[in-house]
């Protein structure tokens, strides 16, 4: 079945440290990768996706993630972790020929502290 | 990019009443709509997608009768909740995908509390 993985529930890190959020797929042919980010009560905002060409995409907010494809692995990353960029982060995948629906992983909260 | 509107942003009511909730894509038509269903601190859950002027298609376990779903136009998509219970209590989520990459653009949501 295809899946995505986050497998950390909560990624704490300190203002201006480096952050990674983790996110593995299993999924057939080569899926579509995103990142959004959620707020309290709110939808979902649009960071960044991989969908061919360079494995390192930049995104909004200074994010960016790394595709690597041997470890079927989308990890997001920031140099430098502000304490606004403490959120609910969705890793989802599309897998192309089937449909536009997006598979979601069970989301990571990021809490950055002063 | 794109911009998504949902309508209510939260509605309370009480058991037994019927709960619309329109999503609209602002600036582009939307072939395919999609909406989504999250618990607290959970992932999203995909409930159906519909397609303009065609049935929707609903995920395994959601139930046709109780979450009607309508999507009469290329930029209009609504969600009824029939006969809502407290355990339909939740937060709805529709995204709307159209464009030369088919991209999901997303609402900002729909609190549901029923009483």
């Amino acid at each position: 079945a295809q899946s995505v993985a986050q497998p950390e529930d909560q990624v704490n890190v300190a203002e201006g440290n480096p952050l990674t959020v983790k996110c593995t797929y299993s999924v057939s042919g080569n899926p579509y990768l995103f990142w959004y980010v959620q707020y309290p009560n709110r939808g979902l905002q649009f960071l960044l996706k991989y969908i061919t060409g360079d494995n390192l995409v930049k995104g909004s907010y200074g994010f960016e993630a790394e595709f690597n494809k041997s470890q079927t692995s989308f990890h997001l990353k920031k140099p430098s972790a502000l304490v606004s960029d403490s959120a609910l982060y969705f890793c989802a995948v599309r897998v192309p020929g089937a449909g536009t629906a997006l598979i979601f992983g069970k989301g990571t909260t990021l809490s950055v502290s002063s | 990019g794109a911009v998504v509107s949902q309508h209510p942003s939260r509605v309370i009511c009480k058991s037994g009443t019927s709960v619309k909730i329109e999503c609209r894509s602002l600036d582009f038509q939307a072939t395919t709509m999609f909406w989504y269903r999250q618990f607290p601190k959970q992932s999203l859950m995909l409930m159906a997608t519909s397609n303009e002027g065609s049935k929707a298609t609903y995920e395994q376990g959601v139930e046709k009768d109780k979450f009607l779903i309508n999507h009469a136009s290329l930029t209009l998509s609504t969600l009824t909740v029939t006969s809502a219970h407290p355990e339909d209590s939740s937060f709805y989520i529709c995204s709307a995908s159209g464009g030369p990459n088919n991209e999901q653009f997303f609402g900002p949501g729909t609190r549901l509390t029923v009483l």
